[in-house]
């Protein structure tokens, strides 16, 4: 069974860096492309970006040079990193599989407040 | 980017109810190797998204028949013939054709 488990703090304060890993297992993160997806409260979703099998990137461009997702294959864990955060970058934030968005994992709510 | 217009916002649907919801694109969804990335999601309170039908009209493992996707290029659209208690929830088209991938504003299900 395929399962993804977000984890990070749940508080990160305006124009700090907001860092969340997301564990794999059941599935090799060298095989698919793996992603981090955001619901801001309400119902609207972002695609922020992906993290490929060869471990090439591509990123949102509405998130411009703040974002960076990196993996750690040794460890089976993808990461997302996002700097100079506002309060508009308040959500909860998912890993999933992609691009069939089959894997998800239970998300993490990041609230940015000082 | 691609911009997904799903309607109706809200579906108020009795037990047994049929019902359908469209996903229309502001451009074809058709990639140039010959798939067509339309997949669909149900959102359940307090649940992460659950994919129920991927490639249009393929259905998930596990997500009962009574689901079914259908369409092409910019115009889409998922049933439910027969609507159950569990299926109430909030449900997104999301294109992965083009990037970035995008998705509809979502449709809400609810109880008549």
């Amino acid at each position: 069974e395929v399962q993804l488990q977000e984890s990070g703090p749940g508080l990160v304060k305006p124009s700090q860096s907001l860092s969340l890993t997301c564990s794999v297992t059941g599935y090799s993160i060298t095989s698919n492309y793996w992603g981090w997806i955001r619901k801001f409260p309400g119902n609207k979703m972002e695609w922020m970006g992906y993290i490929s099998y060869s471990g090439s990137t591509s990123y949102n461009p509405s998130l411009k040079s703040r974002i960076s997702i990196t993996r750690d294959t040794s460890k089976n864990q993808f990461f997302l990193q996002l700097n100079s955060v506002t309060t508009e970058d308040t959500a909860t934030y998912y890993c999933a599989g992609l691009p069939y968005f089959d894997y998800w994992g239970q998300g993490v709510m990041v609230t940015v407040s000082s | 980017d691609v911009v997904l217009t799903q309607t109706p916002p809200t579906l108020s649907a009795t037990i047994g109810q049929s019902v359908s919801i469209s996903c229309r694109s502001s451009q074809s969804l058709l990639h140039s190797n010959g798939n067509t990335y339309l997949n669909w999601l149900l959102q359940r309170p307090g649940q992460p998204p659950q994919l129920l039908i991927y490639l249009v009209s393929r259905l998930e493992s596990g997500v009962p028949n009574r689901f079914s996707g259908s369409g092409s290029g910019t115009d889409f659209t998922l049933k439910i013939s027969g609507v159950e208690a569990e299926d109430l929830g909030v449900y997104y088209c999301v294109q992965s054709t083009h990037a970035p991938n995008t998705f509809g504003a979502g449709t809400k299900l609810e109880l008549k």
